[in-house]
Formats: C-alpha cells, structure tokens, sequence
C-alpha cells in the first residue's frame, strides 16, 4: 500500500462509453500525474498538476480530459475511446517541492473493445 | 536526448546470485534525484531506492543497492542475493528540481528473470 489508491483496478469499456478513473493520495503530496503504460512501450507522462493546476498535457487526445478538485484527488474522464488506448493507467504523486520519488497508485488496466 | 537511458531490454540471473541494472542519465541540472521502481506483473509500481545527487555515499535499501557514479552520469542498480519474487520489470527515473518542473523522467525499463 503506498498511500495512492486508483479506482477502478480493471476496466471494460465500449468506444461510444462514458467513463471516469479516479485517484487518491493522502500523503500531503501538492503534484500529481497520469501515466499511460501500453504492452511494450515505455511510460507516457499524461498529465501533470502541481497545486491543482494543470502544468502539462502532453499532446494527449481531448477524448483524456483531467480533472483536479483538490489536491487529494485527480480524476481522468474518458469518452470515444479507440481500442489503442487500452494501456494501464497509472496516478501518481509527490511533493514539488521536495527532491523525493514519487509514489504510485496500482494502476487501471483499461481495455477499449 | 533520452534523458534516462537503460541498455537492457531483458535480464536473467540464477537464484541467490547478484545482479546488476544498468542506468544512465543526462541532465544539467546540478540537484537532481534518481530513482528505481519494481514493477512486478500486477502493475504497480513499487519504490526501491533513491539517490540524491548531492550524496556522498551510495544508497543501499536492504538487498539492494544503487551504484552511483556520478562523473559517468550511471546509477546502477545491484539486487543482491536474488529471489524468484524479483522477477519484474524495473525501471530507473529521474527528478530534475530545477528544470523539468519537478517531473520524473523515466527509462524504457528492464524485465528481470530470476530463474530457479
């Protein structure tokens, strides 16, 4: 358990769905971040927000669309999904300030049929 | 430029011996962190060790240890007798504190086999 829990841990989804991953970290952390990991590539860096506010979008498709309530919580809404989005996602978060790692949630393995 | 490089795509080692990861990095940035994760089969990514850039000394966490030569920019990792649960996939990173903004960068990873 390293304080990050992701919701859910496995999802099925059809192109035309609606659906949202959540992400939650009671670590005091003010920075955190979505992870696209696919089969055989290296990890994509999404999304960054530091204090609530999104610092980077790495020219990710608007049908990703980020939401940061708080601090504690980062949400990715997902809609019109292709199946090469099927990927693990991953949250994670830190503290900006600090020169510490990051800490990981268990990731969403995401399957777009 | 890749700023985290790792030249192994795929490692094996036989239980009980030791076995080195290599990673190399590139930054000029003066304050810096490395990092190595585990990845196992269920996809989370646990934390291993960490090493600052302005350590003197080498980092060690348990049964594994991070080689840190600084001049060559290399921050290898040593698992020290391996178990048949280290088999994984690893990953090195990077944190740049001040450029990057803060980000971990991450290399394309390594898949440890440990064989029985």
């Amino acid at each position: 358990e390293t304080g990050v829990t992701q919701t859910p841990r496995h999802l099925v989804m059809g192109m035309t769905n609606k659906k949202s991953l959540k992400c939650e970290q009671h670590l005091g952390h003010n920075a955190m971040y979505w992870y696209k990991q696919s089969a055989k590539k290296p990890l994509e860096l999404m999304f960054v927000y530091n204090f609530k506010e999104q610092t980077e979008n790495n020219s990710v498709p608007s049908r990703f669309s980020p939401e940061c309530p708080n601090s504690s919580h980062l949400f990715l809404h997902l809609h019109t999904l292709q199946p090469e989005d099927s990927a693990l996602y991953l949250c994670a978060s830190s503290h900006l300030q600090q020169n510490t790692e990051a800490f990981f949630g268990q990731g969403t393995r995401l399957t777009v049929v | 430029a890749q700023k985290i490089t790792q030249t192994q795509p795929g490692m094996f080692v036989q239980e009980k011996e030791a076995v080195t990861l290599d990673c190399t990095y590139d930054t000029s940035d003066p304050s810096y962190g490395l990092f190595w994760y585990k990845q196992p089969s269920s996809g989370e990514m646990i934390f291993l060790i960490y090493q600052g850039s302005y350590d003197q000394q080498n980092a060690t966490e348990g049964r594994y240890s991070l080689n840190f030569q600084k001049a060559r920019k290399s921050a290898n990792l040593v698992i020290s007798a391996s178990q048949l649960g280290d088999s994984a996939m690893y990953f090195c990173a990077m944190r740049e504190v001040n450029t990057n903004a803060g980000k971990s960068t991450f290399g394309d990873g390594t898949t440890l086999t440990v064989k029985p």
